[in-house]
């Protein structure tokens, strides 16, 4: 069964800075891997989706990377400002199935 | 550029009631997918639909069903609601089944509170 970690569960940084969020999977066999975002009590926002054969994608301050064969992604933020506080979820779509199975989140907060 | 469009945006219900919720996904999205958060939780996948017929199924309860209507929409049935039920439902669209190759887009959630 496909479980999916996101480490740090929490993250707590001065503006400006340079920041990591990881995400692993247990079964390597996936289609895709999409980042969302979520403001509390709001939607979940695409932010970047990776294919299973694609090793990064880029969107402006973000990227994220893919390491299919070892299950595991990273989401770097740059230069974070107060207005990426927000969970970001990670979450994957398995070969044998249709549904997206979430991570728990990582809860940033940015301070100014 | 239009979203997934979701309504109500809360709902009341009290137990054993029934409650409908509907989705609207983006233009020329052929595929609904339902979810549900409870608090503090990762969303869980529900069921999806792919012009109009199930695709996948999830955790969703038997007390609940759902179908996508020729116009792409989808609706949500629950009955016999439990307080257990309470959270926030999502709707998701996409083009294509499974999202395999364009990312799903999510609106804004139906808050769904059983007293």
């Amino acid at each position: 069964k496909q479980e999916v970690t996101q480490i740090p569960a929490a993250l707590s940084v001065p503006e400006g800075e340079n920041l990591v969020l990881n995400c692993s999977f247990t079964d390597s066999a996936i289609y895709n891997l999409q980042w969302f975002r979520q403001d509390p009590g709001k939607g979940l926002t695409s932010l970047l989706l990776i294919q299973s054969s694609q090793r990064e994608q880029t969107s402006g301050r973000l990227n994220a990377s893919l390491d299919k064969s070892s299950g595991r992604s990273t989401l770097y933020i740059a230069a974070s400002q107060p207005g990426d506080s927000a969970t970001y979820l990670c979450a994957v779509i398995n070969q044998a199935g249709t549904a997206l199975i979430f991570g728990k989140g990582t809860t940033l907060s940015v301070s100014s | 550029a239009a979203g997934v469009i979701q309504s109500p945006r809360h709902l009341i219900k009290e137990k054993r009631e029934t409650a409908t919720l509907k989705c609207y996904p983006i233009p020329r999205h052929d595929t609904v997918y339902w979810y549900q958060q409870g608090p503090g939780q990762d969303p869980q996948f529900l069921i999806s639909f792919y012009e109009k017929m199930q695709s996948d199924k999830g955790s969703i309860p038997d007390r609940f069903s759902a179908q996508q209507f020729s116009d792409y929409h989808s609706e949500l049935n629950m009955s016999s609601l439990e307080l257990g039920d309470s959270a926030l439902y999502f709707c998701a669209s996409s083009w294509g089944e499974g999202g395999y190759n364009s990312p799903l887009h999510f609106g804004n959630g139906t808050r769904l509170t059983v007293t």
